[in-house]
């Protein structure tokens, strides 16, 4: 189904400092999750991603933690820049063979230089 | 990667018309899907798109009103059929590759 119609949650956040989003997920089978980033006027675009037996992942200057109990996940970015200005989206799969994502309502993140 | 290409990057059409948008992948691919946001909102899964064979539709959508074509493994299009203003909103096609969700840049449609 669709999210109910609200504006998007903001974070703000000084330049340096370090940003947590959160997200919680609907399915409790879900098995797949990705972060992704979308800049204004563009489609989302991959950050990161994590199966359902992990609980922690990290890449460059981002971590996702996964809390199945409470179908939760996070994401870290660490030392946030400008650039990571952008709306959040957590996203999870449970289709056949990983055919389709279902989108979390999303984050607005705001860093302030 | 996958490089996706959607046209028309934006419209304003009036209510009653139709909307076609096109999706061009640069590789085949099995399975393209189609996606809708609202302005300020999350993504919502529109349909699968499948070649050869007709799109499978999420909860809430019906083909009378998003009628998806899949030619071949590199292109698809949606169709916004009589339109109205509360289907103001950005179109995006999207495609996978292995487990990763690849997206095009969508197409922002306004409806008067």
């Amino acid at each position: 189904g669709e999210s109910v119609g609200l504006h998007l949650p903001t974070l703000s956040v000084q330049e340096g400092d370090n940003s947590i989003i959160n997200c919680a997920y609907s399915n409790s089978a879900s098995d797949y999750f990705i972060w992704y980033k979308q800049e204004s006027g563009k489609g989302p675009q991959f950050i990161i991603d994590i199966r359902s037996n992990m609980d922690k992942r990290q890449g460059q200057r981002v971590t996702v933690l996964l809390n199945k109990t409470v179908k939760h996940l996070s994401l870290q970015i660490a030392a946030t820049q400008p650039g990571d200005s952008a709306v959040y989206f957590c996203a999870e799969n449970y289709g056949y063979n990983f055919n389709k994502f279902y989108f979390g309502s999303g984050t607005k993140l705001n860093v302030k230089p | 990667s996958a490089v996706i290409s959607q046209k028309p990057s934006r419209d304003i059409c009036q209510r009653g018309t139709s909307l076609t948008i096109q999706c061009q992948v640069d590789s085949q691919v099995t399975m393209m899907f189609w996606y809708r946001q609202q302005p300020g909102q999350s993504l919502t899964l529109i349909a699968t798109a499948n070649q050869g064979s007709e799109a499978t539709y999420e909860s809430g959508f019906v083909i009378d009103k998003f009628p998806i074509s899949r030619p071949n493994l590199t292109f698809s299009t949606l169709t916004v059929s009589n339109m109205s203003p509360e289907d103001s909103s950005i179109y995006l096609c999207s495609v996978l590759r292995s487990t990763e969700a690849f997206f095009g840049q969508g197409t922002r449609l306004t409806v008067v």
